[in-house]
């Protein structure tokens, strides 16, 4: 069964400061995709970062980056620089490509906390 | 605002009254979703629906709840006999034609529902 895990539920950061955010998974679909979503206080989920499992290169995003080991299923965030504004809810997210069901349904971590400091 | 649109934003009611969702998802969105979301946990698939037809429905669908998406377009969530344990965030979420696989899903703001 798919699952996703983040072993971090809350985590600090100076702001100005990279933090990286854990999340492991598991699959026994060869293809599939891991996002991360933030999560600000008013509820809504912002797309942050998808990584392709057979993509050969770590994907980025601006000041988002996906350092994804495929032999240790993890695709940990690492957002550099960080701003207040990045204070939020941070969720990885995985979905199954080649399942028989296909129907891109996303499974969910538990979710990291992320606060920056001044 | 071309976004995932949901309504009402806030919805409180009694143990026992029916309440029901709607979600406008972008326009030309073929699939939508529906998610359950309880404090401090990260969200929980409900169902799916590739156009106007209900292709997946995830066991924490109880009898209590229906969904429809009549002609394709909006997408509405109803619970029946609403109970205490049904207070969460419910989140709608589309995707545009093609893999659903690579394609990000875009989400709406959510109903938060308290079942007093």
């Amino acid at each position: 069964a798919q699952k996703i895990t983040q072993t971090q539920p809350g985590m600090f950061v100076q702001e100005k400061e990279a933090v990286t955010l854990d999340c492991t998974y598991d699959t026994s679909d060869p293809s599939y995709g891991l996002f991360w979503y933030k999560q600000p206080s008013s509820g809504e989920m912002i797309f942050l970062i998808y990584q392709g499992s057979y993509d050969q290169q770590n994907a980025t995003e601006g000041r988002y980056s996906l350092n994804f080991q495929k032999a240790r299923k993890s695709a940990n965030l690492v957002i550099s620089a960080s701003q207040l504004g990045d204070s939020a809810m941070y969720f990885c997210a995985m979905r199954e490509i080649s399942g028989s069901s296909n129907t891109g349904k996303l499974i969910f971590g538990q979710g990291t906390t992320l606060q920056v400091k001044p | 605002d071309t976004g995932v649109s949901q309504n009402p934003r806030h919805k409180i009611t009694k143990r026992g009254q029916n309440v029901t969702f709607r979600c406008d998802p972008i326009s030309e969105h073929n699939r939508l979703y529906w998610y359950r979301q309880t404090l401090g946990q990260g969200p929980e698939f409900l169902t799916y629906f590739q156009n106007e037809a209900q292709l997946e429905k995830s066991r924490l669908l109880s009898d209590r709840f229906s969904a429809e998406r009549p002609k394709g377009s909006f997408s509405t969530l109803e619970i029946q006999r609403t109970e205490q344990g049904d207070s969460a965030m419910y989140l709608c979420a589309s995707t545009p034609p093609g893999s659903p696989g690579v394609n990000e899903q875009f989400f709406g703001p959510g109903t938060r529902l308290t079942v007093l």
